[in-house]
């Protein structure tokens, strides 16, 4: 079983702060991304990667940067949290296949005050 | 802009009736299709997925895929009160710069009542 882990279940954190969320997975697979759901607005991805050291922007990359030193773990850092980071933060991975079916971790549910 | 349109719903179905989804998309290079399900606080987990034309048959779900009209659809036979969840439509194109990305639809609320 693929199994996708987020370092934390919920976050607090305040206006300003450097926050980092981190993902690992143990299923050796090349893809990684990132995602915030919001009500109303669904999945939005945030970065990917498909190799160490390689990121590209998704969609709304603005306020985040990620960082991909090993294969395993993919970090999400937002460089100073405001209010409307607020959100549920989704990892996913998948391998470089023609499946391409994401597996996602458990979620990081983040409030910025 | 690629795009994955569902309803939103809520699709409201009688426990031991069958639900129906629908997904459209409009990249006709698409090649691969999934259904996630996503219960309330919860992150999508991948029930089915399905690349050629026709039905692919898993336990209570049914996914059909006809790409000649762009859309794909769940079924959920013998509906129980556990699936009542947002069920997620995604897209992906096999091309060498999608790098796996995934084209996700809004989702579809449905509740199963008792």
């Amino acid at each position: 079983d693929v199994k996708v882990t987020q370092s934390s279940r919920y976050l607090v954190k305040r206006t300003g702060e450097k926050v980092f969320l981190e993902c690992v997975q143990d299923m050796d697979h090349e893809n990684m991304f990132w995602y915030r759901q919001d009500p109303g607005l669904g999945l939005r991805l945030i970065y990917f990667s498909y190799d160490v050291k390689m990121k590209e922007k998704g969609d709304i990359p603005e306020g985040y940067s990620v960082s991909r030193e090993k294969k395993e773990r993919f970090s999400l850092i937002l460089e100073s949290a405001s209010t409307n980071q607020t959100s549920m933060y989704l990892c996913a991975s998948s391998l470089r296949t023609a499946s391409y079916e994401q597996y996602f971790g458990p979620g990081t549910r983040l409030t910025v005050t | 802009q690629k795009e994955v349109e569902q309803n939103s719903g809520p699709l409201s179905v009688p426990e031991g009736a069958i639900a129906s989804l629908n997904c459209t998309y409009s990249d006709r290079g698409s090649q691969s299709f999934f259904w996630y399900r996503q219960y309330s606080g919860k992150s999508p987990e991948l029930i089915m997925f399905i690349y050629s034309n026709g039905d692919k048959e898993d336990g209570r779900f049914t996914a059909q895929l006809n790409k000649a009209s762009q859309y794909v659809s769940l079924l959920i036979r013998d509906s129980q009160p556990s699936d009542s969840a947002t069920y997620l439509c995604a897209v992906g194109h096999w091309a060498t710069d999608s790098w796996g990305k995934l084209q996700f639809g809004a989702g579809t609320q449905v509740v199963v009542t008792p």
